[in-house]
């Protein structure tokens, strides 16, 4: 079974600062997609970040890049220039590239890691 | 962010009441989810459907049920509600898989359970 660790359940950075946070995890599968997700407090999970396991390019998104180490099973994520808004419960997940004969998606989440900016 | 819509946000009710709780989504996606979330923790998925009259338990046992009678509705039933279900319950959807595209799950905004 797949596995997500993260080992950092809060992570604090002063506005405008950059941040990275850790994400590990298991498998035993070589095709997989892993992803970031942000919960603000009291509003809806969003989309963050995401990447195949396939592409060697690690992904961007604006202030947001990751830091993806497949030999490793590493996934960290980097926030640059930080602001209020990025405060948050940010979750790593997994999900395998196929599910047995019908892919359904499952997502495999890690325990969350709340970050809190300073101004 | 994503047409993904959940009611109610809130729900506070005594044990043994019948509670559902709706998720719909006007994206027309064809899978469905319901995680199971208890606060500052990490989420579980207690169902899954892959379309219209297809519906799977997922990895946490769950006493809840649900149905999918049409396409954008997803709704969770609990016969009889006890404070052991209290939690946040989070629903999500994404597109029908296709080969090397990512099917992206999309979360709606949650309901908070709580079960006296």
């Amino acid at each position: 079974a797949q596995t997500v660790t993260q080992s950092q359940p809060e992570m604090s950075v002063q506005e405008a600062e950059t941040v990275t946070l850790s994400c590990t995890y298991d498998t035993s599968e070589s095709d997989y997609y892993l992803f970031w997700y942000k919960q603000p407090p009291s509003r809806q999970m969003i989309l963050v970040i995401r990447q195949e396991a396939y592409k060697q390019q690690n992904a961007t998104e604006n202030r947001f890049s990751v830091n993806f180490q497949k030999a490793a099973k590493s996934f960290s994520l980097k926030i640059s220039d930080s602001q209020l808004g990025d405060a948050a419960m940010y979750f790593c997940a997994y999900r395998r590239l196929r599910a047995g004969g019908t892919s359904y998606g499952k997502l495999t989440f890690g325990q969350g890691t709340i970050l809190t900016v300073h101004p | 962010e994503a047409d993904i819509y959940q009611t109610p946000r809130y729900l506070v009710i005594g044990t043994g009441k019948k509670i559902t709780l709706e998720c719909s989504q006007t994206m027309g996606h064809d899978k469905m989810y319901w995680y199971q979330q208890d606060p500052g923790m990490e989420l579980h998925l207690i169902h899954y459907s892959y379309g219209v009259n297809s519906t799977e338990k997922g990895d946490l046992s769950s006493e809840s049920t649900v149905s999918r009678i049409r396409t954008e509705h997803f709704p969770l039933t609990l016969e009889s509600a006890r404070p052991s279900h209290t939690s946040q319950y989070l629903c999500a959807s994404s597109e029908k898989f296709i080969p090397g595209v990512t099917d992206t799950q999309y979360f709606g905004p949650g309901t908070r359970l709580t079960v006296l």
